[in-house]
């Protein structure tokens, strides 16, 4: 499979706990975005990295979360002490650079559940 | 700054019958346009996008899209419905400038429901 993959694809903590997700983009995409996903919303931007380097990250993403790209390959999400909202299903997208004029490719995401 | 406005959260058709979803956008520069489709608990599957070629973007499953400038719009639509296109429909904009991120913002989406 070549596609984006996320793991685990389920995550229920309790109310304080860390956890960390992970994804593999597609091989040759540089690009990595995450983004967070609440019942009846679409999907919010949080974080972008192009290789290794973090480049933009949106003001959802609280002191408590952190993401890293090392190695420009895989990506981490990790969340410190978890809340209740921050129950979401939590997205991967890759993609190659804009000059190719090509779209993201979403892995199937980590629905994550903070009891 | 970019915006999308999907309006109907629900929408509900028969089977064979037109399925028109909308789209609005608002974008202070040229935007890139996406229309994406999502299965319950799965991620996103892209049916087309507009990248200031074709103002008329036919998809996958038979799904095309118009970007009208003028009105600000980039509806979705299928001549006729098929049981397998209920799913949630998103829209999503992006920059075309070359702006660093390329990040997509979504719609709230549109939920279809296919009635035999």
């Amino acid at each position: 499979d070549t596609g984006v993959s996320q793991n685990p694809r389920h995550k229920i903590t309790k109310r304080g706990q860390n956890v960390t997700f992970r994804c593999d983009p597609i091989s040759e995409h540089n690009r990595l975005y995450w983004y967070r996903q609440t019942l009846g919303q679409g999907p919010e931007f949080l974080t972008y990295f192009q290789n290794e380097a973090q480049l933009e990250k949106s003001r959802l993403l609280s002191d408590r979360f952190s993401a890293e790209r090392p190695k420009g390959s895989f990506s981490t999400l990790e969340i410190q002490r978890t809340e209740q909202g921050d129950s979401a299903m939590y997205l991967c997208a890759s993609s190659l650079p804009q000059i190719y004029n090509t779209e993201a490719f979403f892995g199937q995401g980590t629905r994550l559940t903070v009891v | 700054a970019q915006s999308v406005t999907q309006l109907g959260s629900h929408v509900s058709v028969s089977e064979g019958a037109l399925v028109l979803l909308r789209c609005n956008y608002s974008s202070s520069v040229p935007p890139y346009l996406f229309w994406y489709v999502q299965y319950p608990n799965q991620g996103l599957q892209l049916l087309l996008k507009y990248t200031s070629a074709a103002t008329l973007v036919k998809g996958i499953n038979g799904f095309e899209a118009e970007f009208k400038k003028s009105e600000t719009s980039f509806h979705l639509t299928k001549p006729s419905a098929h049981m397998s296109d209920a799913a949630e429909y998103f829209c999503a904009v992006s920059r075309a400038d070359g702006g660093a991120t390329n990040k997509l913002i979504f719609g709230t989406g549109t939920l279809l429901a296919v009635q035999p």
